[in-house]
């Protein structure tokens, strides 16, 4: 059971270059969701999913579109980048029952540089 | 203003010292309350859960709720270097979709 993972775990983009992030569960979940985490910012949630097919903006949406395409992936893209979007991206997910309804569960991050 | 505030720190404290941790938030329709802990360069996990306001006490950690003060708590009784992180408040207004809204994150350090 690996939880939640994210692909890649580090990357490097020049400005202008666009590139998706692979957030996959094993854990059936319904929800997920995209975070950005900046310094003396706390986590900031950009997109999430309350199930399969379906998207929806959180408080930081621009700059960033994403898919549900599988229950199990939630993809999150940057058609052009920029380097305010610099940052650690966080993917969650969260059951829609059961005894962890109230947990999101966080996968380790990936570190975006943007030059 | 930020609708949740957190103090940033960083925090340091001799190992055995009750730690105090807090967040003000702006929004009053904010129900439900959550701490998460946040080791270096690792995904944030849960740490305590409370709705509404009250008292929770889960082993060494105590989470407080004021609502009428818009004011959170999470006491670490007993510190351990083990408990050196970052710790997030986070809260939410309904529980359907649970679009969280962190605080900053306060860095704490509990030296031997």
């Amino acid at each position: 059971n690996a939880g939640v993972t994210q692909t890649p775990k580090f990357r490097v983009l020049k400005t202008g270059q666009s590139m998706t992030l692979l957030c996959a569960q094993d854990m059936n979940h319904e929800y997920m969701y995209w975070y950005r985490q900046d310094p003396g910012m706390g986590l900031r949630l950009i997109h999430y999913s309350v199930g399969e097919g379906t998207t929806a903006k959180g408080e930081v949406p621009d700059g960033y579109n994403v898919s549900r395409l599988k229950k199990q992936n939630f993809l999150l893209g940057l058609e052009s980048a920029a380097p305010s979007q610099t940052s650690v991206y966080f993917c969650a997910s969260r059951p829609s029952g059961g005894p962890s309804y109230n947990e999101q569960f966080f996968g380790p991050g990936t570190r975006l540089t943007v030059l | 203003q930020k609708e949740v505030e957190q103090d940033p720190g960083p925090l340091s404290v001799p190992e055995g010292a009750i730690v105090s941790l807090n967040c003000t938030y702006s929004n009053s329709a904010f129900q439900y309350f959550m701490w998460y802990r946040q080791y270096s360069r690792k995904g944030p996990e849960l740490l305590m859960y409370t709705y509404s306001s009250g008292n929770k006490e889960d082993g060494r950690f105590t989470a407080q709720v004021d609502k009428s003060s818009k004011y959170i708590s999470l006491f670490i009784r007993d510190s351990q270097p083990s408990d050196s992180a970052t710790y997030l408040c986070a809260m939410s207004t309904i529980q359907g979709a649970q679009k969280l809204v962190f605080g900053q994150g306060t860095r704490l350090t509990i030296n031997p």
